[in-house]
């Protein structure tokens, strides 16, 4: 079946600390795996999208690896600020089936604390 | 990217009555989709709705229950029917181009029933 986990449920930092999100799959094939970021009372937005044969994507202060081997992702961010509390998605996307149907992992809460 | 919003964003219904969910996108899309979040879980896919004919559903998810109509490249809409508490979720549009990764998420309907 396939399934994505991400770890930890939740996590609080402190403003200005680093943080890294983890998220193992079982999809296979896949497309293309992607983060997400997703405040409360919103809809997820996009921060990377990795297709099976990248490493590495970076945007900003987030930067997502992928080891496709291991089947594993990592979102790190750094000089965490208040407004990145929300939850962040790992998504993969099949290599079959329609576009539309991702597999989404049950997210990361992250709270920033001042 | 594209803006994508939905109405209502909450509702509280009585069970056995219906809500539709209106989904607007501010540019036209070649592909949108359905999702639904229920409490502490993931998004899951409930269908593709396609300009013109009738929704690919998903396993689990049938015409009778989530009609869905869309009848532009910017416009669907998504009706919850018969609703019993189980029913209580967010339900998510989203949109994006045939073949493409970016998918664009709107805000959602937290819909309760009672």
């Amino acid at each position: 079946k396939n399934q994505v986990e991400q770890s930890p449920q939740s996590l609080i930092i402190l403003e200005g600390k680093n943080c890294t999100l983890q998220c193992n799959y079982t999809v296979s094939p896949f497309s293309n795996l992607r983060w997400y970021k997703q405040d409360t009372g919103r809809g997820p937005v996009s921060l990377t999208i990795m297709t099976f044969s990248e490493n590495t994507k970076s945007n900003g202060r987030y930067t997502a690896t992928l080891d496709a081997d291991t089947k594993q992702s990592s979102l790190h961010i750094t000089a965490s600020q208040l407004s990145d509390s929300a939850s962040y998605i790992c998504v993969v996307s099949p290599l079959r089936g329609s576009q539309g149907n991702l597999i989404f992992g049950k997210g990361t809460k992250l709270s920033v604390k001042p | 990217s594209a803006v994508i919003s939905q109405k209502p964003s909450r509702d509280i219904c009585q069970r056995g009555t219906s809500l539709t969910i209106q989904c607007q996108v501010d540019s036209q899309v070649t592909m949108m989709f359905w999702y639904r979040q229920q409490p502490g879980q993931s998004l899951t896919l409930i269908a593709t709705a396609n300009q013109g004919s009738e929704a690919t559903y998903e396993s689990g998810f049938v015409i009778d229950k989530f009609p869905i109509s869309r009848p532009n490249l910017t416009f669907s809409t998504l009706t919850v029917s018969n609703m019993s508490p189980e029913d209580s979720s967010i339900y998510l549009c989203s949109g994006g181009e045939s073949g493409g990764y970016e998918q664009y998420f709107g805000p959602g309907t937290r819909l309760t029933v009672t």
